[in-house]
């Protein structure tokens, strides 16, 4: 089945413990994207990759890190998280390097994370 | 930044009646996505409408694309209670890959 998995799917840890939360698409598609959804402030995004080796910065990326070694990989790392990113975050993919600008988005099941 | 912002922010209607949900937004597009969200789920995509398209049919859904005014609708018709989410427009820009999402819409459809 075509799908966008994130894990863990929710996570409780407290300030300053590193921590990553891992996304994978078996759709071989070239962009992916990471998201955070908060109450009143919709969807921002926080970082995407056009393609291997190639990131760059969204909306909101402070505090945040990826990578993408792997075209089906793009792990969001969260060096030392705060209570404000207390969030749900969204990992998504789109099969052309141009990502949303031309086409839809597929969009994983979300990661509640909660920062004490 | 916020470039579509739906409207109204919530809406309650009796199952078998439509709904009609607006989107506006500032700058030029390529595209403009709507997409459905379950309570806490993912987001799923609906219907994607190019700048050069007018209107777009998908089952129960229309959506409809106005650039002069710089705005969109999405119509569901003969709602059902399954219906019940949140609906959100996204805008992608015609100079960049960033989807800019809105706020959303809260939809109930009432048994």
């Amino acid at each position: 089945e075509a799908q966008v998995t994130q894990n863990p799917r929710y996570l409780i840890t407290v300030t300053g413990k590193k921590l990553t939360v891992t996304c994978s698409q078996n759709m071989n598609h070239e962009y992916m994207s990471w998201y955070r959804q908060d109450p009143g402030l919709g969807l921002r995004q926080i970082y995407y990759s056009m393609n291997v080796e190639v990131t760059d910065k969204g909306d909101v990326p402070e505090g945040y890190k990826v990578s993408r070694k792997e075209k089906r990989n793009f792990p969001l790392i969260l060096e030392s998280p705060s209570p404000n990113q207390t969030s749900l975050y969204f990992c998504a993919s789109s099969p052309r390097t141009s990502g949303a600008g031309t086409d839809t988005q597929y969009f994983g099941p979300g990661t509640r994370l909660t920062v004490l | 930044s916020q470039q579509g912002e739906e409207d109204p922010q919530a809406l309650s209607i009796q199952e078998g009646e439509n709904a009609t949900m607006n989107c506006s937004y500032k700058t030029s597009i390529n595209n403009l996505q709507w997409y459905r969200q379950n309570s806490g789920r993912g987001l799923v995509h609906l219907i994607l409408i190019r700048s050069n398209e007018r209107e777009k049919h998908s089952g129960r859904l229309r959506v409809t694309l106005d650039t002069s005014k710089k705005s969109s609708s999405l119509l569901i018709t003969a709602s059902r209670a399954a219906d019940t989410a949140s609906y959100f427009c996204a805008t992608a820009p015609e100079a960049n890959s960033k989807l800019t999402f809105g706020k959303g819409i809260t939809l109930s459809v009432r048994p």
